[in-house]
């Protein structure tokens, strides 16, 4: 099985702050890879996804990069609404694994 | 507007068995593989199934492999989880979501590949215990 491992697991940030979450897999999975926003209570929603590709509807301060083994979801500019766990998932191969989640908080 | 609504989670007893529903509507749900993805209370998200259009493909993790059957009704635009064997360890929300992907080119090859969970469900809590 494919380990995605996200770091750091926590981080706290103000708001207008650019933070940058790193996802890295156990072998290569090409661009196969998402990120997901979720709020306590709600499910995720997606943001990126094909490691580059903004999801219709998401703000463009989102942005993912990477391949291979590493990947990064870079949000530029934090607005309150962006306080919540981030998710990668990678689809290259079964069983489709996620990451253990970055939790961003307002310091 | 796309809608997926979870629906049949409850309190269940270790060894027992449980079915989970989603409904479906705001697009061709023929047209498109769906998945269950679960979320233990105050823990990350894991994958539990997929399946394809026709429902003639179906993975599974390999913790429900043998335990979980993903189904599907395209006629009336629902899908199942049917949950046997029940353990501590399944108590989660379980959400349903539409897998979407794109069509590449693998060694010359058109190969369709997914790529995102892009719509969900609210979820539903299943809960495993005596």
């Amino acid at each position: 099985d494919i380990q995605l491992t996200q770091s750091p697991s926590f981080l706290s940030a103000s708001v207008g702050d650019g933070v940058t979450i790193t996802c890295r897999a156990s072998q290569g999975i090409r661009s196969s890879l998402a990120w997901y926003q979720q709020k306590p209570g709600k499910a995720p929603k997606v943001l990126i996804y094909a490691a580059s590709t903004l999801q219709s509807g998401v703000p463009s301060r989102f942005s993912g990069s990477g391949s291979g083994t590493e990947f990064t979801l870079t949000i530029s500019g934090l607005q309150p609404e962006d306080f919540a766990t981030y998710y990668c998932q990678q689809f290259n191969s079964y069983p489709l694994t996620f990451g253990g989640g970055t939790r961003v908080e307002i310091k | 507007e796309v809608q997926l609504v979870e629906s049949g989670g409850g309190l269940v007893q270790p060894g027992g068995s449980l079915r989970v529903s989603c409904a479906v509507s705001g697009f061709t749900f023929s047209n498109y593989w769906m998945t269950w993805v679960r979320q233990a209370p105050g823990k990350g998200l894991e994958w539990v199934a997929n399946i394809k259009q026709d429902g003639s493909e179906r993975s599974y993790v390999d913790s429900v492999r043998g335990r979980f059957t993903i189904s599907r009704d395209n006629a009336r635009n629902s899908l199942d989880l049917q949950m046997n064997s029940l353990r501590a360890e399944d108590t989660a929300v379980y959400y349903c979501a539409r897998a979407s992907g794109q069509i590449n080119m693998v060694r010359g090859i058109t190969q369709f590949v997914l790529n995102r969970f892009d719509y969900w469900g609210q979820g539903t809590l299943v809960t495993v215990s005596s």
